[in-house]
């Protein structure tokens, strides 16, 4: 149990397009999800938080017309990148956490390239 | 502001050593603290800690965590290739986790 999945894993977009990323927890419901973001050779570094049918709540430094997240229902939220900027390519990872004990699980990733 | 520190950030031994990684915290409101193994993709976890003093352990790998001195240790004996990644080390606070910048092991045949 406790299966995160993301799509699309790869994507490479131009410069000034939008990219929608999606991160599904598939055998359970997730009350919280979490977008990060990792560049390479660092660790993982939290953008935002993302509750069930409320507002995300985006890390200082994280711009919120610039990653719009979308958490619809307990099992998809969604991360879209707009206006994406060559200094926007790196590896989005989402987690999904469920009730209970304090474990997130996490998608495989996507790696976006910004040309 | 909370505070995950790793040690070392790199570490190179021989398959069979005895690796111990370093976790040492500062958060506001502890819940947990994790660690997760991360190879070319997403982390996987490996163990949630939230009592001091009790081990956890899972084949050749374990691990304990220290309230007091706010820190915690992953053994792994028997080292393999296969243990070759970046582990990570994670605190839960009230809502969410801060990550440590990782440690890279690497295990030589």
């Amino acid at each position: 149990g406790a299966v995160v999945s993301q799509h699309p894993s790869r994507v490479i977009c131009k410069s000034g397009t939008s990219v929608k990323i999606e991160c599904r927890s598939l055998d359970f419901q997730a009350t919280t999800m979490f977008w990060y973001r990792q560049f390479p050779k660092q660790s993982l570094m939290l953008m935002a938080t993302s509750n069930e049918g409320s507002k995300a709540t985006y890390e200082q430094g994280v711009e919120k017309d610039k990653f719009l997240i979308n958490h619809a229902s307990l099992t998809l939220s969604t991360l879209t990148v707009t206006s994406a900027h060559p200094e926007d390519s790196s590896f989005y990872i989402c987690s999904a956490k469920r009730t209970g004990p304090y474990e997130q699980y996490f998608g495989p990733g996507t790696r976006l390239t910004v040309t | 502001e909370d505070k995950v520190v790793q040690s070392p950030l790199s570490l190179v031994v021989h398959e069979g050593d005895t690796v111990t990684l370093n976790c040492s915290y500062e958060v506001t409101n502890f819940r947990s603290l994790l660690w997760y193994k991360q190879e070319k993709k997403a982390p996987t976890f490996l163990f949630m800690l939230t009592s001091s003093g009790i081990e956890k352990k899972s084949g050749r790998l374990s691990s304990i965590l220290d309230k007091k001195e706010l820190f915690s240790i992953l053994n792994i004996t028997a080292t393999q290739t296969g243990d070759s990644a970046v582990y990570l080390c994670a605190v839960g606070g009230a809502q969410k986790l801060v990550f440590g910048q990782g440690t890279r092991l690497t295990i030589n045949p």
